[in-house]
């Protein structure tokens, strides 16, 4: 399948402070999503990518589906505690096939 | 957004037995709905894609016969884990593909089951 790499791994920040986080690929994809996941749940989506350039901003999120179509990056500012959790980007190759998804990013913010 | 239903959101059971759980698009049809395993602080492994009307097509290494996908309506999948034994222990989450536009889509997902195999 598809790798995906994700980063970082995860990230320890304060509140207020600003996270970012990217997804590369080798194969060049058609849709980019972005989800946040609390534990004992289900993936949620936060924001859907369907152009290269595209820049979407969701709250205080903005993610942006990288020109070279190989990637995408998600950020957050100004972070507050609820923003904990695991944030997956996934890629999708061409429309009706599956996702894939990256490895996640554990965010943790310190009140 | 889309919204998708999974049932049961909580499950044990005792070894040997199977268990179904339901997956339901609420709000729009899914010709295509995907089911995962998750393992604790590990990325979603997909099993199996779902399509409606016909034969589940299912992920290298997973045993299509121990994990039953059944797509009988354009708003639901069922996978039956057949003779469940502990180590079939996880936590299932399905999602279904959504249009998003002519050429584009969207993956929504369900809120996942619990599954325990004593």
């Amino acid at each position: 399948g598809q790798q995906l790499n994700q980063s970082p791994q995860s990230m320890f920040i304060q509140e207020g402070e600003d996270v970012s986080m990217n997804c590369t690929s080798s194969s060049i994809f058609n849709t980019w999503l972005w989800y946040k996941q609390d534990p004992g749940e289900g993936p949620v989506l936060l924001i859907a990518l369907y152009k290269a350039g595209e820049l979407t901003s969701n709250g205080r999120l903005t993610a942006q589906f990288g020109i070279t179509r190989k990637d995408s990056f998600l950020n957050i500012s100004a972070s507050i505690p609820s923003d904990v959790g695991i944030y997956f980007c996934a890629g999708q190759l061409n429309t009706g096939n599956q996702f894939y998804f990256g490895t996640g990013t554990s965010l943790t913010v310190i009140p | 957004g889309a919204v998708v239903s999974q049932h049961p959101s909580r499950v044990i059971c005792k070894s040997g037995t199977s268990v179904k759980i339901e997956c339901r698009s609420l709000d729009f049809q899914a010709t295509t709905m995907f089911w995962y395993r998750q393992f604790p602080k590990k990325s979603l492994m997909l099993m199996a894609t779902s399509n409606e009307g016909s034969k589940a097509t299912y992920e290298q290494g997973v045993e299509k016969d121990k994990f039953l996908i059944n797509h009988a309506s354009l708003t639901l999948s069922t996978l039956t884990v057949t003779s469940a034994h502990p180590e079939d222990s996880s936590f299932y989450i399905c999602s279904a593909l959504a249009l998003a536009g002519v050429t584009t889509d969207t993956q929504y997902f369900g809120p996942g089951t619990r599954l325990t195999v004593l």
